[in-house]
């Protein structure tokens, strides 16, 4: 089966870290272009960071220096590292895939999300 | 970044209603727009991709047009299942959504 699967979510305090999971079945992360998208509560959708299957990277300003997005081929696995988090980080996140389909590029998997707390 | 601006930010309708959204890209991006659904505490769906095309398995009472800055997501007769809130996305530079439009039942 198709699917992306995350982990790693939680309550944490301001000024902490943590580490995200999306671990994909069905093919491989390598060879697209993986997108975390991140939700605040009753808000919209942000991309905050995408790796592209080349091996370069995009972060959104509002987490350019804090975020870091990576990947493990062996595991079919990508990463998103958070640091020196912030309140407005309090989102739940998606892992997301982008597909070029035919006459245009669109997120056609999504995993189910998981949810990160940032609060004292 | 391309700012994306839906209309209304949120609509009543009845089961049977025909229903449309506007999206409005704050430049030109072609026809690199998506359309996405999402229902409460779940992931968004991809309904539409390239401005017009019906993504697989989406209904065809689901339809879409436009180019350029102005687009348009239609429901011809509403359905139970087609109450939540749909969001646009353009995937001409950095991606980012509209704030997204909540079908609500009327």
């Amino acid at each position: 089966e198709v699917q992306l699967v995350e982990t790693g979510g939680g309550l944490i305090q301001p000024g902490g870290s943590l580490r995200l999971s999306c671990a994909a079945s069905g093919f491989a992360v390598r060879s697209n272009y993986m997108t975390w998208v991140r939700q605040a509560p009753g808000r919209g959708l942000e991309c905050v960071s995408v790796l592209y299957s080349g091996g370069g990277s995009y972060y959104a300003d509002s987490v350019k220096g804090r975020f870091t997005i990576s990947r493990d081929n062996s595991q079919n696995t990508v990463f998103l590292q958070m640091n020196s988090l912030r309140a407005d980080d309090t989102a739940v996140y998606y892992c997301a895939r982008e597909s070029s389909l035919f006459r245009g590029d669109a997120f056609d998997l999504w995993g189910q999300g998981t949810t990160v707390t940032v609060s004292s | 970044d391309i700012q994306m601006t839906q209309s209304p930010s949120s609509l009543s309708a009845s089961v049977g209603d025909r229903v449309t959204i506007t999206c409005r890209a704050s430049q030109n991006i072609g026809n690199y727009l998506n359309w996405y659904q999402q229902k409460p505490g779940k992931a968004p769906k991809l309904l539409v991709y390239a401005a017009s095309i019906l993504h697989s398995g989406v209904p065809s009472r689901f339809s879409a047009g436009g180019s350029g800055t102005d687009f348009t997501l239609t429901i011809s007769s509403l359905q139970p299942e087609d109450f939540a809130t749909y969001f646009c996305q353009q995937s001409y530079g950095a991606r980012t959504f509209g704030q997204g439009t909540k079908v609500e039942i009327k």
